[in-house]
Protein backbone atom coordinates (compact mmCIF):
# COMPACT_ATOMS: atom_id res chain seq x y z
CA UNK A 1 0.00 0.00 0.00
CA UNK A 2 1.46 3.52 -0.70
CA UNK A 3 1.55 6.19 2.06
CA UNK A 4 3.64 7.89 4.65
CA UNK A 5 5.51 6.10 7.24
CA UNK A 6 7.40 8.40 10.14
CA UNK A 7 9.25 6.67 12.46
CA UNK A 8 9.46 6.14 15.48
CA UNK A 9 6.20 7.03 16.88
CA UNK A 10 7.19 7.83 20.49
CA UNK A 11 11.02 9.31 20.76
CA UNK A 12 12.62 10.39 24.32
CA UNK A 13 15.70 12.32 24.31
CA UNK A 14 17.89 14.44 26.78
CA UNK A 15 18.78 18.14 26.42
CA UNK A 16 21.28 18.98 24.39
CA UNK A 17 21.11 16.30 22.09
CA UNK A 18 20.46 16.55 18.33
CA UNK A 19 17.55 13.73 17.23
CA UNK A 20 16.17 13.06 13.58
CA UNK A 21 12.67 12.25 13.20
CA UNK A 22 12.47 9.81 10.01
CA UNK A 23 10.06 10.62 7.52
CA UNK A 24 9.73 8.16 4.39
CA UNK A 25 6.79 8.21 1.37
CA UNK A 26 6.18 5.42 -1.63
CA UNK A 27 3.74 7.80 -3.48
CA UNK A 28 5.99 8.91 -5.79
CA UNK A 29 5.47 12.67 -4.60
CA UNK A 30 7.45 15.57 -5.47
CA UNK A 31 7.06 17.87 -2.62
CA UNK A 32 7.64 16.92 1.71
CA UNK A 33 6.86 19.09 4.45
CA UNK A 34 7.59 18.88 7.70
CA UNK A 35 5.21 20.56 10.50
CA UNK A 36 5.18 20.89 14.41
CA UNK A 37 2.01 20.95 16.72
CA UNK A 38 1.77 21.85 20.06
CA UNK A 39 -1.34 21.23 22.26
CA UNK A 40 -4.24 22.98 21.44
CA UNK A 41 -2.99 24.70 18.41
CA UNK A 42 -2.49 24.25 14.41
CA UNK A 43 -0.06 23.10 12.46
CA UNK A 44 3.39 25.04 11.72
CA UNK A 45 5.24 24.84 9.03
CA UNK A 46 9.13 23.92 9.90
CA UNK A 47 10.39 23.33 6.24
CA UNK A 48 9.31 22.22 2.85
CA UNK A 49 10.98 20.61 -0.53
CA UNK A 50 9.56 20.55 -3.64
CA UNK A 51 12.45 18.67 -5.36
CA UNK A 52 15.83 16.93 -4.59
CA UNK A 53 18.62 18.48 -3.27
CA UNK A 54 16.56 21.53 -2.59
CA UNK A 55 14.58 23.06 0.34
CA UNK A 56 13.23 26.05 2.18
CA UNK A 57 12.50 27.25 5.10
CA UNK A 58 9.18 27.52 6.57
CA UNK A 59 7.85 29.64 9.65
CA UNK A 60 9.76 28.24 12.45
CA UNK A 61 12.64 26.49 10.93
CA UNK A 62 15.18 27.96 13.64
CA UNK A 63 16.73 24.96 15.81
CA UNK A 64 15.74 22.65 12.63
CA UNK A 65 17.63 20.98 9.84
CA UNK A 66 16.41 18.75 7.06
CA UNK A 67 18.08 16.97 3.98
CA UNK A 68 16.48 16.00 0.38
CA UNK A 69 18.77 13.01 -0.76
CA UNK A 70 16.19 11.04 -2.46
CA UNK A 71 12.81 11.54 -3.57
CA UNK A 72 11.19 8.99 -1.01
CA UNK A 73 12.84 10.51 2.03
CA UNK A 74 13.16 14.11 4.24
CA UNK A 75 14.51 13.58 7.54
CA UNK A 76 13.87 16.37 10.14
CA UNK A 77 16.98 16.85 12.79
CA UNK A 78 15.61 18.99 15.91
CA UNK A 79 19.02 20.38 17.31
CA UNK A 80 20.50 21.61 20.50
CA UNK A 81 19.26 24.88 19.40
CA UNK A 82 15.40 23.98 19.19
CA UNK A 83 14.54 25.76 22.77
CA UNK A 84 11.53 23.65 23.20
CA UNK A 85 11.81 20.82 21.18
CA UNK A 86 8.86 18.82 22.80
CA UNK A 87 5.81 18.32 20.30
CA UNK A 88 4.00 16.43 17.84
CA UNK A 89 5.88 16.20 14.48
CA UNK A 90 4.14 15.61 11.07
CA UNK A 91 5.47 15.21 7.95
CA UNK A 92 3.30 15.60 5.04
CA UNK A 93 3.38 15.07 0.79
CA UNK A 94 2.27 16.11 -1.93
CA UNK A 95 2.02 16.36 -6.05
CA UNK A 96 3.03 19.27 -7.44
CA UNK A 97 -0.16 21.26 -8.59
CA UNK A 98 -3.26 19.45 -6.79
CA UNK A 99 -2.79 21.26 -3.21
CA UNK A 100 -4.03 18.86 -0.88
CA UNK A 101 -0.94 17.27 1.13
CA UNK A 102 -1.21 14.12 2.80
CA UNK A 103 -0.16 13.52 5.97
CA UNK A 104 1.73 10.72 8.06
CA UNK A 105 0.88 9.17 11.04
CA UNK A 106 3.03 11.67 13.26
CA UNK A 107 6.34 11.03 16.31
CA UNK A 108 5.47 12.87 19.41
CA UNK A 109 9.05 14.09 20.67
CA UNK A 110 10.06 14.26 24.51
CA UNK A 111 12.95 16.59 25.55
CA UNK A 112 13.81 16.52 29.22
CA UNK B 1 -0.61 36.57 4.02
CA UNK B 2 -3.19 34.14 3.49
CA UNK B 3 -5.08 33.08 6.90
CA UNK B 4 -8.01 30.74 8.04
CA UNK B 5 -10.41 31.49 10.93
CA UNK B 6 -12.21 28.79 12.62
CA UNK B 7 -14.54 28.69 15.56
CA UNK B 8 -12.90 27.79 18.37
CA UNK B 9 -14.05 24.80 20.35
CA UNK B 10 -14.52 22.02 22.24
CA UNK B 11 -18.01 21.76 20.65
CA UNK B 12 -19.77 19.56 22.29
CA UNK B 13 -23.06 18.02 20.82
CA UNK B 14 -25.64 15.09 21.38
CA UNK B 15 -25.00 12.17 19.15
CA UNK B 16 -27.62 12.49 15.83
CA UNK B 17 -27.27 16.41 16.29
CA UNK B 18 -26.29 19.06 13.82
CA UNK B 19 -23.02 19.91 12.99
CA UNK B 20 -21.81 23.08 12.08
CA UNK B 21 -17.69 24.60 11.87
CA UNK B 22 -17.12 27.89 11.24
CA UNK B 23 -14.52 28.67 8.51
CA UNK B 24 -13.49 32.01 6.79
CA UNK B 25 -10.18 32.43 4.81
CA UNK B 26 -7.95 35.49 3.26
CA UNK B 27 -6.09 34.95 0.52
CA UNK B 28 -4.56 37.15 -2.60
CA UNK B 29 -4.92 34.15 -5.49
CA UNK B 30 -7.06 31.69 -6.18
CA UNK B 31 -7.54 29.29 -3.00
CA UNK B 32 -7.89 25.69 -2.62
CA UNK B 33 -10.01 24.74 0.56
CA UNK B 34 -9.67 21.62 2.56
CA UNK B 35 -11.10 20.42 6.02
CA UNK B 36 -8.62 17.66 7.68
CA UNK B 37 -9.70 15.54 10.67
CA UNK B 38 -6.97 14.14 13.33
CA UNK B 39 -8.20 11.35 15.42
CA UNK B 40 -6.45 11.27 18.66
CA UNK B 41 -2.47 10.64 18.52
CA UNK B 42 -2.75 10.08 14.35
CA UNK B 43 -1.59 12.67 11.66
CA UNK B 44 -4.23 14.47 9.66
CA UNK B 45 -6.69 12.96 6.90
CA UNK B 46 -8.01 14.73 4.21
CA UNK B 47 -11.86 15.06 4.82
CA UNK B 48 -13.11 16.71 1.95
CA UNK B 49 -11.42 19.79 -0.92
CA UNK B 50 -13.23 22.21 -2.89
CA UNK B 51 -11.16 23.93 -5.99
CA UNK B 52 -12.99 26.63 -7.00
CA UNK B 53 -15.79 28.89 -6.03
CA UNK B 54 -19.40 27.21 -5.52
CA UNK B 55 -17.70 23.92 -5.74
CA UNK B 56 -19.36 21.31 -2.72
CA UNK B 57 -16.70 18.74 -1.16
CA UNK B 58 -18.49 15.97 0.38
CA UNK B 59 -17.13 12.76 1.90
CA UNK B 60 -18.75 10.54 4.97
CA UNK B 61 -21.61 12.58 5.29
CA UNK B 62 -19.80 15.93 5.50
CA UNK B 63 -20.46 18.49 3.23
CA UNK B 64 -18.85 22.21 2.56
CA UNK B 65 -19.33 24.70 -0.08
CA UNK B 66 -16.48 26.94 -1.52
CA UNK B 67 -18.57 30.99 -0.92
CA UNK B 68 -15.87 33.10 -2.89
CA UNK B 69 -18.45 35.67 -2.17
CA UNK B 70 -18.39 35.40 1.74
CA UNK B 71 -15.20 33.85 1.64
CA UNK B 72 -16.36 31.20 3.67
CA UNK B 73 -16.00 27.08 3.95
CA UNK B 74 -18.17 26.05 6.82
CA UNK B 75 -18.30 22.13 7.22
CA UNK B 76 -21.31 20.86 8.54
CA UNK B 77 -22.99 17.40 8.83
CA UNK B 78 -26.62 16.30 9.36
CA UNK B 79 -26.57 13.75 12.11
CA UNK B 80 -22.77 13.18 13.84
CA UNK B 81 -21.93 10.04 15.77
CA UNK B 82 -19.71 9.31 18.68
CA UNK B 83 -16.95 8.32 15.84
CA UNK B 84 -16.83 11.95 14.52
CA UNK B 85 -15.24 13.09 17.82
CA UNK B 86 -12.30 14.92 16.67
CA UNK B 87 -9.98 17.70 15.63
CA UNK B 88 -10.76 19.33 12.27
CA UNK B 89 -8.91 21.55 10.01
CA UNK B 90 -9.75 24.20 7.66
CA UNK B 91 -7.16 24.68 5.75
CA UNK B 92 -5.93 26.37 1.83
CA UNK B 93 -3.71 26.18 -0.59
CA UNK B 94 -2.84 29.75 -2.91
CA UNK B 95 -1.29 28.18 -5.55
CA UNK B 96 -1.73 31.23 -7.54
CA UNK B 97 1.79 32.00 -6.66
CA UNK B 98 3.23 28.80 -7.46
CA UNK B 99 4.00 27.82 -4.44
CA UNK B 100 2.16 24.65 -2.23
CA UNK B 101 2.05 25.19 0.72
CA UNK B 102 -0.97 25.13 3.23
CA UNK B 103 -2.30 27.89 5.32
CA UNK B 104 -4.14 26.06 8.54
CA UNK B 105 -6.43 26.92 11.26
CA UNK B 106 -5.75 26.51 14.56
CA UNK B 107 -8.45 23.46 14.91
CA UNK B 108 -11.82 22.97 16.59
CA UNK B 109 -12.14 19.88 18.69
CA UNK B 110 -15.83 18.24 18.13
CA UNK B 111 -16.66 15.60 21.20
CA UNK B 112 -20.18 13.29 20.56
CA UNK B 113 -21.64 12.98 23.64
CA UNK B 114 -24.20 9.27 23.09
Amino acid sequence: DGGITQSPKYLFRKEGQNVTLSCEQNLNHDAMYWYRQDPGQGLRLIYYSQIVNDFQKGDIAEGYSVSREKKESFPLTVTSAQKNPTAFYLCASTTTGVGEQYFGPGTRLTVT
Amino acid sequence: GDSVTQMEGPVTLSEEAFLTINCTYTATGYPSLFWYVQYPGEGLQLLLKATKADDKGSNKGFEATYRKETTSFHLEKGSVQVSDSAVYFCALSDRGFGNEKLTFGTGTRLTIIP
